[in-house]
């Protein structure tokens, strides 16, 4: 089974860049790599997704390099609301089944 | 609006009881999936369905069943409940094009707590 890694927490300042990084082996090839944020007693929401290089929207950007073993969610000029749980998604090769990472607590201070 | 709605939202109930959470989406998606998040464990997929009548198991299927009998739904049903099974349940769904990893949508979760 895939197996992903983040970091379990970050601390940041409002204005400042964050970059969270996820590890992940053995995962399929042809799907997405996926983030989502999720505040306390609400369900994950969608951030960003990419298949390879380089994606940004109006939230965030997403590093994936070519061998896919890795991703890295970079959230610019984060603000308090930024606080939460980031949690990266990605899909078995073997199995089709879905693995969410660990999840990475962060806290934005003023 | 677009969303995913989950009944009840806070459950309690006692071992052995059969229940049914439910799960409606309105946004058309071939994908449905139903997670459970436990502190220090994360969120984990129970079961998945890419399409009308087909469903799957996920990361930890065992004390659960689904039913697909139509696009819109996604029941998550527990036969006999046990403490175990105490968690914050997810329903998601998508539009299915990517094997779920594509965008998903959340439900607001539901609290089940078996005592």
């Amino acid at each position: 089974l895939a197996k992903t890694t983040q970091p379990i927490s970050m601390d940041s300042y409002e204005g400042q860049e964050v970059n969270i990084t996820c590890s992940h082996n053995n995962i399929a090839t042809n799907d997405y790599i996926t983030w989502y944020q999720q505040f306390p007693s609400q369900g994950p929401r969608f951030i960003i997704q990419g298949y390879k290089t380089k994606v940004t929207n109006e939230v965030a950007s997403l590093f994936i390099p070519a061998d896919r073993k890795s991703s890295t969610l970079s959230l610019p000029r984060v603000s308090l609301s930024d606080t939460a749980v980031y949690y990266c998604l990605v899909g078995d090769r073997n199995t089709d089944k879905l693995i969410f990472g660990t999840g990475t607590r962060l806290q934005v201070f003023p | 609006e677009a969303q995913v709605t989950q009944n009840p939202r806070y459950l309690i109930t006692v071992t052995g009881k059969k229940l049914t959470v439910t799960c409606s989406q309105n946004m058309n998606h071939e994908y449905m999936s139903w997670y459970r998040q436990d502190p220090g464990l994360g969120l984990r997929q129970i079961y998945y369905s890419m399409n009308v009548e087909v469903t799957d198991k996920g990361d930890v299927p065992e004390g659960y069943k689904v039913s697909r009998k139509e696009k819109r739904n996604f029941p998550l049903i527990l036969e006999s409940p046990s403490p175990n099974q105490t968690s914050l349940y997810f329903c998601a769904s998508s539009s299915g094009l990517a094997g779920g990893t594509d965008t998903q949508y959340f439900g607001p979760g539901t609290r089940l707590t078996v005592l």
